[in-house]
């Protein structure tokens, strides 16, 4: 199955953009990309997910690589809120395949 | 309302005893999954069920038992408690096969002592 890299942790301003990166060097052809976060002792939450286009929705746009070895989820004003750990994850369809990595523990500074 | 919700939140347990955490989903989707969610955060699929028929079993031992009454209840069952059997196991749901959205449930914490 591809892989994941993501940085352990990253830190942003409040009311600040935030990117966020993701390298998926082995995708295939038909893994989608999708974003998850968890906040503080809860489950995960969707984020967005994408296959080629980039891709916006009310919690934040997803920009994929040309060649989709790589993507970056973009908050556009970073709140407290946004305090958590987001997880970058491929799936060609099946469910066998949401295993979380480490993700990307983001900090929010006021 | 919430949309998938798990009891008990918390659960602690002496090792050797049987135990089982509920999972209700209100969305009227029809595939509902257990995840566990070790100690170094990482979060894997153990169960899924489709129209309460199982779909996916990852290697998981057969102390772990899930049971889906219905479309919209999968429980999760485990015997003879191990002190490795301490995680947090979340519940989720979606609609169909997953190239879209899964909702998770807030997860139980279990410590097996």
């Amino acid at each position: 199955d591809a892989k994941t890299t993501q940085p352990n942790s990253m830190e942003s301003n409040e009311e600040e953009p935030v990117h966020l990166p993701c390298n998926h060097s082995t995708i295939s052809g038909t893994d989608y990309i999708h974003w998850y976060r968890q906040l503080p002792s809860q489950g995960p939450e969707y984020v967005i997910h994408g296959l080629t286009s980039n891709v916006n929705n009310r919690m934040a746009s997803l920009a994929i690589a040309e060649d989709r070895k790589s993507s970056t989820l973009i908050l556009h004003r970073a709140t407290l809120r946004d305090a958590a750990v987001y997880y970058c994850i491929l799936n060609r369809g099946s469910a066998r395949q949401l295993t979380f990595g480490s993700g990307t523990q983001l900090t929010v500074l006021p | 309302d919430t949309a998938v919700s798990q009891t008990p939140k918390y659960l602690v347990t002496q090792m050797g005893n049987d135990k089982s955490i509920k999972c209700e989903q209100n969305l009227g989707h029809d595939t509902m999954y257990w995840y566990k969610q070790d100690s170094k955060k990482f979060l894997k699929i153990m169960f899924s069920y489709n129209n309460k028929e199982l779909i996916i079993n990852e290697t998981v031992p057969n102390r772990f038992s899930p049971k889906s009454p219905d479309k919209a209840h999968l429980n999760l069952h485990i015997n003879s408690l191990e002190l490795g059997d301490s995680a947090v196991y979340f519940c989720a749901s979606s609609q169909g096969q997953v190239t879209g959205e899964l909702f998770f449930g807030e997860g139980s914490r279990l410590t097996v002592l």
